[in-house]
């Protein structure tokens, strides 16, 4: 059974960098040929698509976003990282990694982790 | 991209059916046949209930179902039960230019 395991910190500073990485287990990265993404949901708030990376290495982002995202991939520790720069309160939110297929279904989602920017 | 428009509640007693829209743009759901469903309890991660506008995964009720109109996504929920209660979220491809992915706003359902 395919897991995704979210860990960072948990306090960010305002003005600094948000940086998440995603384990996976019980699936490679590279050899599937599915995105692996970031999804946040702000407290009380509903779901916003962050951006995902595909299995040949290729990325994208929402394009609110793009300006301050970075997402890459550790093949060698099937790890998935998510860096989010120059972060606000408004970025304050429940970040998951999740699975998805290329017809954009999220068919694995990890438990999510919350991340508060705060001085 | 905006986000998809989803009501902000729905409710419905034990047994009866309810439809949660999902109306979005010709860039998005009326593109694609590709809106999926999920169902978020209280703390939990969401959870695929249809994808690709109408498929239900393995191990999901047949209770669940989806449809499109134009640019309007459905979830219907027939037979309500108690552990339907829960916020569902629609979401769709939308990359006519770049790759895209939007949301709904979440709709809350409420089984009295």
């Amino acid at each position: 059974q395919l897991q995704l395991q979210e860990s960072g910190p948990g306090l960010v500073k305002p003005s600094e960098t948000l940086s998440l990485t995603c384990t996976v287990s019980d699936d490679s990265i590279s050899s599937s040929n599915y995105y692996w993404g970031w999804i946040r949901q702000p407290p009380g708030k509903g779901l916003e698509w962050i951006g995902s990376i595909y299995s040949s290495g290729s990325t994208y982002y929402n394009p609110s976003l793009k300006s301050r995202v970075t997402i890459s991939v550790d093949t060698s520790k099937n790890q998935f990282s998510l860096k989010l720069s120059s972060v606000t309160a408004a970025d304050t939110a429940v970040y998951y990694c999740a699975r998805h297929t290329t017809t954009v279904t999220v068919d694995y989602w990890g438990q999510g982790t919350l991340v508060t920017v705060s001085s | 991209q905006s986000a998809l428009t989803q009501p902000a509640s729905v409710s419905g007693s034990p047994g009866q059916s309810i439809t949660i829209s999902c109306t979005g743009t010709s860039s998005d759901v009326g593109s694609y046949n590709l809106v999926s469903w999920y169902q978020q309890h209280p703390g939990k991660a969401p959870k695929l209930m249809i994808y690709e506008g109408i498929k239900r995964p393995s191990g999901v009720s047949d209770r669940f179902s989806g449809s499109k109109s134009g640019n309007t996504a459905s979830l219907t929920i027939s037979g309500l039960q108690p552990e339907d209660e829960a916020d569902y979220y629609c979401c769709s491809y939308a990359g006519r230019r770049n790759f895209d992915v939007v949301f709904g706003g979440g709709t809350q359902l409420t089984v009295l």
